[in-house]
């Protein structure tokens, strides 16, 4: 149980376009999901909390209108990184929680994003 | 920063030996978790131990949680080469859905 899956895994786009990401609860509801991105060899930094229903809380110096959240149900949350920029390329993360029990997050494969 | 601060950065140890790798932190938390992440994959859960909590184990894996030193550590016991990934611990420090600020993380390589 407790899967989570990212569409698509890889994606290659050119400057100037859009790409959404989908992150999906496939045996669970998760009324909060969480989006990250991590650059190679380094960590991964939390970009926003997605809450179904309601507006997405970004991070500080993470730009609202650049990355797209929509939490459309308790299964599903989009994160669309718009005219996106060769910096934006990156490992998107999302993670889901049950909101029950300990605070485990549930973490998708990744999605490869790159920019060129 | 609430940030955890993992060492050693990058561990390179023979299979079948034991390793361990570190965790600090600056203030109170709610709890530690330690996840696993192979080279280009998403993070799979190792391990949660509560604030109080001192030591957990799950299989392999061993985990202590020193609060008054503010550190954790995982030991990994009879490393195999397939423990070769990466390491990074992660903390909470509020209600269920509270956000976890992770590490830096340690590359962890088992030789065969």
């Amino acid at each position: 149980g407790a899967v989570v899956s990212q569409h698509p895994s890889r994606v290659i786009c050119k400057s100037g376009t859009s790409v959404k990401i989908e992150c999906r609860s496939l045996d669970f509801q998760a009324t909060t999901m969480f989006w990250y991105r991590q650059f190679p060899k380094q960590s991964l930094m939390l970009m926003a909390t997605s809450n179904e229903g309601s507006k997405a809380t970004y991070e500080q110096g993470v730009e609202k209108d650049k990355f797209l959240i929509n939490h459309a149900s308790l299964t599903l949350s989009t994160l669309t990184v718009t005219s996106a920029h060769p910096e934006d390329s990156s490992f998107y993360i999302c993670s889901a929680n049950p909101g029950t029990g300990p605070h485990e997050q549930y973490f998708g494969p990744g999605t490869r994003l790159t920019v060129t | 920063s609430q940030q955890g601060e993992e060492d050693p950065q990058a561990l390179s140890i023979q299979e079948g030996e034991n390793a361990t790798m570190n965790c600090s932190y600056k203030t109170s938390i709610n709890n530690l978790q330690w996840y696993r992440q192979n080279s280009g994959r998403g993070l799979v859960h190792l391990i949660l131990i509560r604030s109080n909590e001192r030591e957990k184990h799950s299989g392999r894996l061993r985990v202590t949680l020193d609060t008054s030193k503010k550190s954790s550590s995982l030991l990994i016991t009879a490393s195999r080469a397939a423990d070769t990934a990466s390491y990074f611990c992660a903390l909470t420090q509020g209600g269920a859905n509270s956000k976890l600020t992770f590490g830096k993380g340690i590359t962890l390589s088992v030789r065969p």
